[in-house]
């Protein structure tokens, strides 16, 4: 089966770091691209950017370079989305997702269950 | 970027009730949009690719059509399972994605 498993929740203060990650089991981990999906609190699904872990090609949303850093280990199956000083607008639920691609169509199945990642002084 | 429009941003309906959902691109995004369901607390499940191939497992009454800069999502005949926020989502061969703004379906 495929399955993609997130870390657990995590509480933050401002100003702190954070890594959070999302491991793939039941294919091959190398060859599919992996994204990542916020969810503000009763809001909507916004991308956020996307790696590739056999090479760890990166691309990012604009709105969202430079606010985070998406990488991969592929030895262990993991990918990571990282925060080098948090901020309170960064409290949201956070979903990795795995692209499926045929030719030029692609979509995101499955997802992982989420980490909510909460930051509060 | 493309932005997706969709609407309405919530939809009240009785069970059996026919649904529609659109969305629309602001250019040409040919036939490059999925449709997702999120339930209450769960993460988002793919519903429908490239418009209107329907995801294996996914029932039938489920349906998706549309291309180029307006798109359309139905349920022929609601559920009291189909409550949930469904999104649709366009992507391009440069992997950039947008999803619009959600539509959150409830049972009247």
């Amino acid at each position: 089966e495929v399955q993609l498993v997130q870390s657990g929740a995590e509480v933050k203060k401002p100003g702190e770091s954070l890594k959070i990650s999302c491991k793939g089991s039941g294919y091959s981990f190398t060859s599919y691209w992996i994204g990542w999906v916020r969810q503000m609190p009763g809001k909507g699904l916004e991308w956020m950017g996307i790696i590739y872990p056999g090479d760890s090609d990166t691309r990012y949303s604009p709105s969202f370079q430079g606010q985070v850093t998406i990488s991969a280990d592929k030895s262990i199956s993991t990918a990571y989305l990282q925060w080098s000083s948090l901020k309170a607008s960064d409290t949201a639920m956070y979903y990795c997702a795995r692209l499926l691609r045929a030719g030029i169509s692609n979509w995101f199945d499955p997802w992982g269950q989420g980490t909510l990642v909460t930051v509060s002084s | 970027d493309i932005q997706m429009t969709q609407s309405p941003s919530s939809l009240s309906a009785s069970v059996g009730d026919r649904v529609t959902i659109t969305c629309q691109a602001s250019q040409d995004i040919s036939n490059y949009l999925n449709w997702y369901q999120q339930k209450p607390g769960k993460a988002p499940k793919l519903l429908i690719y490239d418009a209107s191939n329907l995801e294996t497992g996914v029932p039938s009454r489920f349906s998706g059509s549309g291309s180029g800069t307006d798109f359309t999502f139905t349920i022929s005949s609601l559920q009291p399972e189909d409550i949930a926020t469904y999104y649709c989502q366009q992507y391009d061969n440069l992997l950039l994605y947008t999803f619009g703004q959600g539509t959150k379906l409830e049972i009247k």
